[in-house]
């Protein structure tokens, strides 16, 4: 079952430019984590973020989480070419199963 | 790091024959995988969670009796496709976590299932 809403569903934005993305969940959670899918691949973990913490820092990202809107922001700086993408939230609660957000598409022209 | 492999990359078969994708721990024991299919342009969907050397335990909608999961070892999920149809031809990806549920998640690099 998917509990993650992510918004915007597509992100167009110009080399250099800033992305940010958005993820709301609907149940209490252990951990936040944002992945990078590549057209066609598999899944490279990015960042986690405990349900205690509220920003984590990981070279151009940067997380948020806010536990009593249940969201969950993800901070791309001066993004690349390389970073385009698709990204996803991905939130684990009990059971240690990880649900994942329907993603975001960005397109980083050069 | 942790690797997770997994086997075929991809797949084309006949509608009505079986598909079987292996899942392997390369240098941990993945006491739990999870098996995602993906549908293009979507998101992962779970649809079972497994366990060495017990059932797998499957989401709501999914059908045991068509996507079988095996876990007979630490390093080794199977999910075999049976008696394929064209609407299974999906993007399908596991993942495995050693130790405990605190340790991390590693994904394997999918299996492009297309059932012609």
């Amino acid at each position: 079952s998917q509990q993650g809403e992510e918004d915007p569903q597509a992100l167009s934005i110009q080399e250099g430019e800033n992305a940010t993305m958005n993820c709301s969940y609907k149940t209490s959670i252990n951990n936040l984590q944002w992945y990078r899918q590549n057209s066609g691949r598999g899944l490279v973990h990015l960042i986690l973020i405990r349900s205690n913490e509220r920003e984590k820092h990981s070279g151009r990202l940067r997380v948020t989480l806010d536990t009593s809107k249940k969201s969950s922001s993800l901070l791309i700086t001066a993004s690349r070419a390389a970073d385009t993408a698709s990204y996803f939230c991905a939130t684990e609660g009990g059971g240690g199963k990880l649900i994942f957000g329907q993603g975001t598409e960005l397109s980083v022209k050069p | 790091g942790a690797v997770v492999s997994q086997h075929p990359s991809w797949v084309i078969c006949k509608s009505g024959t079986s598909v079987k994708i292996e899942c392997r721990s390369l240098d941990f024991q993945a006491t739990t995988m999870f098996w995602y299919r993906q549908f293009p342009k979507q998101s992962l969907m779970l649809m079972a969670t497994s366990n060495e050397g017990s059932k797998a335990t499957y989401e709501q909608g999914v059908e045991k009796d068509k996507f079988l999961i095996n876990h007979a070892s630490l390093t080794l999920s199977t999910l075999t496709v049976t008696s394929a149809h064209p609407e299974d031809s999906s993007f399908y990806i596991c993942s495995a976590r050693g130790g405990t549920y605190n340790s991390p998640l590693h994904f394997g690099n999918g299996t492009r299932l297309t059932v012609t």
